[in-house]
């Protein structure tokens, strides 16, 4: 159980277009859905945690308008990279939880690997 | 200063020996808990194990172990019989209290078992 897909997991793409990444929780319902953002050899970035229905909180220096997140439902949400530039080429990840699990653990994608030429 | 701190960057381990990676910890919450996942060179983050601050015993899964010291705020994990396919990122997280369900994130240590 507990299982997260994310896709596409490779995207490259031409400087000023727009690129979606979608996570889905396959087998549970999440209430809350975080995205975060990895630099070789470092560790995870969070960029912002949606909940279902509700707006994404964006932690600070992200910008909400350049990384726009839906989270539409209970088993899906959405990050929307605008206007991409080759500083935004990364690799993004989303996570899953359940408020209704104990110890609300985090269940991961497998991660979306961008390069914006 | 650091919330999660994991003082070793990379770690060469024998085959089959065991291997402990280190993980402490800096809270002024009573309830938090704490995860160990790893990150194989594919980038998928899966998780190994967790350990509440109110559990009395160190978690369990398989061959990973929490050794879990409280008032020491260490959180080590503990990879019995390593085999090769253990060779990835490994990074400890905490969550404080149950608000908002974020981690914060450990630097990370690289794993490598040697054949």
């Amino acid at each position: 159980g507990a299982v997260v897909s994310q896709h596409p997991s490779w995207v490259i793409c031409k400087s000023g277009t727009s690129v979606k990444i979608e996570c889905r929780s396959l087998d549970f319902q999440a209430t809350t859905m975080f995205w975060y953002r990895q630099f070789p050899k470092q560790s995870l970035m969070l960029m912002a945690t949606s909940n279902e229905g509700s707006k994404a909180t964006y932690e600070q220096g992200v910008e909400k308008d350049k990384f726009l997140i839906n989270h539409a439902s209970l088993t899906l949400s959405t990050l929307t990279v605008t206007s991409a530039h080759p500083e935004d080429s990364s690799f993004y990840i989303c996570s899953a939880s359940s408020s209704s699990e104990y110890q609300e653990t985090q269940y991961f994608g497998p991660g979306t690997r961008l390069l914006v030429l | 200063a650091q919330k999660i701190t994991q003082t070793q960057p990379g770690m060469f381990v024998q085959e089959k020996e065991a291997v402990t990676l280190d993980c402490t910890y800096d809270t002024s919450d009573q309830s938090y808990g704490l995860f160990w996942y790893k990150q194989p060179s594919s980038g998928e983050m899966i998780f190994l194990i967790y350990q509440g601050s109110y559990d009395e015993q160190n978690a369990t899964e398989g061959r990973y172990s929490l050794n879990f010291q409280k008032a020491r705020k260490s959180a080590n994990l503990v990879i019995s019989a390593s085999q090769l396919g253990d060779s990835a990122m490994y990074f400890c997280a905490m969550r404080e209290g149950r608000s908002n369900y974020q981690l914060i994130w450990g630097a990370g240590t690289k794993l490598i078992i040697k054949p």
